[in-house]
Order: C-alpha cells, then structure tokens, then sequence
C-alpha cells in the first residue's frame, strides 16, 4: 500500500527554524517527484516545490523561491521541507504529495502536517 | 504566470447533477487533474488525464475539456460529496503545475 506519512504539527516561534519531513513507502521513492503544497487557513492550494529524490532535481515555484528549501534523503525514503527563519505568514498546513512528473497527476498526498507560528 | 479560475461555490440538490468549471487562458496538449478535499483532510486525486477515474472513485464523477474549459461533472449528487473541489494542470513547459483557486460544493 502506497503511504506518504508526514512528520507531526509544529508550534515555533518568530525567526526559529523548522524543517518537516514525508516518508514515502510502498513504491519505488526513487522513481517519483514528492511536492510540497501549503494551505493557509480558510485558502486554496498553493504550488511550493518539487523535488525527483532518484537524482534529486528540483524546482520551485517562483512565490516560494528563497523562502524555503526541499530535500530528499533517497536512503531512508524521506523528502523534507524546511525554513531558516519562520514568520507568522508561514502558518498553514503543509501536504507532501507524489507524481510522476510530466503531465501527470498526483496520486497520493500526506495527511498533512499543521505548522503554527506564533509568538 | 498561468492562472485557472473555478466558481468559488456551486449548489446543488441531493440526486441532481452539480458541474464545477476550470477555465483557462491556452491548455494546450496538457491535461486536467481534479481533487477533492473534504474538511480537515488531504485531498483526494477524482478525475486525472481530462475524464479517467482513479480506482475506488465512484462513476458518478465525470470529466471533460473543452477548449479553455475543464468540467468536472457529479451525477447523482450525495450528501458526502460535500467537499471543496481543485482543479490543477501543468504549465506549458511541465515544469510548474497550477491548482486552481477551488470550488465549495454544498449539497442543499
């Protein structure tokens, strides 16, 4: 069964760090792009990043560039989402989700995990 | 930067036909996705490649493209099928994909 379980909520404050984490299993990690999508409370979808853990090619959305950073660690089937300094805009709930690049859809998503930044 | 536009809600009685639209400005060769995403869960993959249904999603949802307008059709609307819909495709140059701003389907 086909599984991308994502790392529990967090609650930070203003400037701390955070780095969130999706642990895919059931398939072949190396052989699908993991995304990362945030949604603001009340909001849509919003496109932040991709990342191909087989060779590690990534892409940003041009509105997340600079503002956060996505790896993968292909040895242990993990792709992680990560801020060197939080802000209160960065409160919202983060889903991991897998496809397998191209046109096509993605099939599985995280159950999400909820960060909070407050001080 | 490529933008697709839904209803913000759309309403429906129980056992009518709810249509939800994406449209866009030039989808080219690329084709539309849908996800469903009910209150407090990820959402869920509907309609991908234009109409074909993943497995364990009911007939009764539908889609189509046209032109610059993607439909997602639900048949024989439910009180479950409540939810918030997105529609979502990848630019041009496959690199980005797009969800669209999504559709609150409320079941009268």
């Amino acid at each position: 069964e086909v599984q991308l379980v994502q790392s529990g909520g967090e609650v930070k404050k203003p400037g701390e760090s955070l780095k969130i984490s999706c642990k895919g299993s059931g398939y072949t990690f190396t052989t699908y792009w993991i995304g990362w999508v945030r949604q603001m409370p009340g909001k849509g979808l919003e496109w932040m990043g991709i990342i191909y853990p087989g060779d590690s090619d990534l892409r940003y959305s041009p509105s997340f560039q600079g503002q956060v950073t996505i790896s993968a660690d292909k040895s242990i089937s993990t792709a992680y989402l990560q801020w060197s300094s939080l802000k209160a805009s960065d409160t919202a709930m983060y889903y991991c989700t897998r496809g397998r690049g191209g046109t096509d859809p993605f099939d599985y998503w995280g159950q999400g995990t909820l960060v909070t930044v407050s001080s | 930067s490529y933008v697709l536009t839904q209803p913000p809600s759309v309403s429906v009685a129980p056992g009518k036909t709810a249509r939800i639209t994406c449209e866009g400005d030039n989808f080219g060769r690329n084709t539309m996705n849908w996800y469903q995403q009910k209150p407090g869960q990820a959402p869920v993959l509907v309609i991908y490649y234009d109409t074909d249904r993943p497995s364990g999603i009911p007939e009764r949802f539908s889609g189509s493209n046209s032109a610059n307008t993607a439909t997602l059709t639900i048949s024989r609307v439910e009180a479950g099928d409540e939810a918030d819909y997105y529609c979502q495709i990848w630019d041009s140059s496959s690199v980005h994909p797009v969800f669209g701003g999504g559709t609150k389907l409320t079941v009268l």
